[in-house]
């Protein structure tokens, strides 16, 4: 199984911060990347997929960059809404994998 | 407006079966493959199983391989997983999600989630 480790785990920030969260594949899933972000008691939303393209009606903020092993996902200038739970996923092959997530905290 | 609302989730004890079923709506449901995720209280995603679109080929996880079931009935938009020799690991809220927009296993629609607790 391919193993998706985030990095940091959470991270704190304020309101017009430049947030990077990391994400690194056990081997190559080329650009196989999905990131989702998630609010508490609902369910995710999809923000990125193929590594770096943006989901209908996310705001550009948000961006995914990263091939092979090594993935960002970056978010240019936090907003309020921003704070959040992310996490990446890859696609590459079965079983679908997760990474464990990066709560993004109110500074 | 895409729809995927979940139900069947409940409490049941180690050793149980449940049935989850998930009701699509707004979109071609036979043409998308379809997936259940869950995530259990405080943790992470686990991609659980996954459908192709006509249902002939099923992907599972390996902590429930041969103890859960995947199907779909195309003519009802419905996705079903059946859940047998129930774990209190298998605790958690499943989610029913799907592919439609995007290319495939990139979840763009999910449902609300229910919750399965296995407990005695």
């Amino acid at each position: 199984d391919i193993q998706m480790t985030q990095s940091p785990s959470s991270v704190s920030a304020s309101v017009g911060d430049r947030v990077t969260i990391t994400c690194r594949a056990s081997q190559d899933i080329s650009t196989w990347l999905a990131w989702y972000q998630q609010k508490p008691g609902k369910a995710p939303r999809l923000l990125i997929y193929a590594a770096s393209t943006l989901q209908s009606g996310v705001p550009s903020r948000f961006s995914g960059s990263g091939s092979g092993t090594d993935f960002t996902l970056t978010i240019s200038s936090l907003q309020p809404e921003d704070f959040a739970t992310y996490c990446c996923q890859q696609v590459n092959s079965f079983p679908l994998t997760f990474g464990g997530g990066t709560k993004v905290e109110i500074k | 407006e895409v729809q995927l609302v979940e139900s069947g989730g409940g409490l049941i004890q180690p050793g149980g079966s449940l049935r989850l079923s998930c009701a699509a709506s707004g979109f071609t449901f036979s043409d998308y493959a379809m997936a259940w995720v869950r995530q259990a209280q405080g943790k992470g995603l686990e991609w659980v199983s996954g459908i192709s679109a006509s249902g002939g080929s099923t992907f599972y996880a390996g902590s429930v391989k041969g103890r859960f079931t995947i199907s779909r009935d195309n003519s009802k938009n419905t996705l079903y997983l059946q859940m047998n020799s129930l774990r209190a690991e298998d605790t958690a809220v499943y989610y029913c999600v799907g592919t439609v927009t995007t290319p495939p296993n990139f979840f763009d629609y999910w449902g609300q989630g229910t919750l399965v607790t296995v407990s005695s």
